[in-house]
């Protein structure tokens, strides 16, 4: 089975820093991973998603994430936040070659800008 | 093209009662997954539905139930609400089983009295 660690709850951030919300994953297969956001009151929005290829994912928003194989880690970067980044952010894993591949979801970080 | 819509928005529920939801997907999305979410955690995994069939399921109990009709659309239901059934459900389509990707609805709220 696969699983998600968020390693930060909640990330305050002054507007126009850099940000990195870190992700950690575990399985025994290999994997898709996944970055959702979600606006209050609204459900989740894809950000961004590691399929193969290059392990620097571009994503909407100015938002990427590099996937690291031997640390198992899926961390999402941004150079310059805005106030309207100010979100919940989902750090997700599917096992592709499982057969039945449900988003496994971590906890989730809430980001806050600060003007 | 017409994203994922969820219906009802928000509700109110005592214990013992039951409750449906409903999900349309968006066009083209043969496959439809519900998600609990509580409040202060990440989506959870209920099941998913591939054509009509029941195509895997979380670790929730048989008293959360669903359907997926020939257009795709969805409903999930919650036989004997317990307080711990308050949260936000989801309903996400995706065009296939194999790569995880899922566009969400914005979800029912579902309380629980």
């Amino acid at each position: 089975a696969q699983s998600v660690t968020q390693l930060d709850s909640q990330v305050p951030v002054f507007e126009e820093a850099p940000v990195e919300l870190r992700c950690n994953y575990s399985s025994s297969v290999s994997v898709y991973l996944f970055w959702y956001v979600q606006y209050p009151n609204q459900g989740l929005q894809l950000l961004l998603k590691y399929l193969s290829g290059s392990t620097l994912v571009k994503g909407i928003n100015g938002f990427e994430a590099e996937f690291n194989k031997s640390q198992t880690s899926f961390h999402l970067r941004k150079p310059s936040v805005h106030i309207s980044d100010t979100a919940e952010y989902f750090c997700a894993v599917s096992a592709p070659n499982s057969g039945n591949t449900p988003l496994v979801f971590g906890k989730g970080t809430r980001l806050s800008v600060i003007a | 093209e017409t994203g994922v819509t969820q219906s009802p928005t928000h509700l109110i529920k005592t214990r013992g009662q039951q409750v449906t939801l409903r999900c349309s997907s968006q066009s083209g999305h043969n496959t439809v997954s519900w998600y609990q979410q509580a409040l202060g955690q990440g989506p959870q995994f209920i099941f998913q539905y591939y054509r009509e069939e029941e195509n895997g399921r979380g670790n929730f109990p048989p008293r959360f139930s669903g359907l997926q009709f020939p257009n795709y659309s969805s409903e999930l239901n919650v036989n004997a609400l317990e307080l711990d059934d308050s949260a936000l459900y989801l309903c996400a389509s995706s065009l296939d089983r194999v790569t995880g990707e899922l566009f969400f609805g914005e979800g029912s709220r579902l309380t629980v009295l």
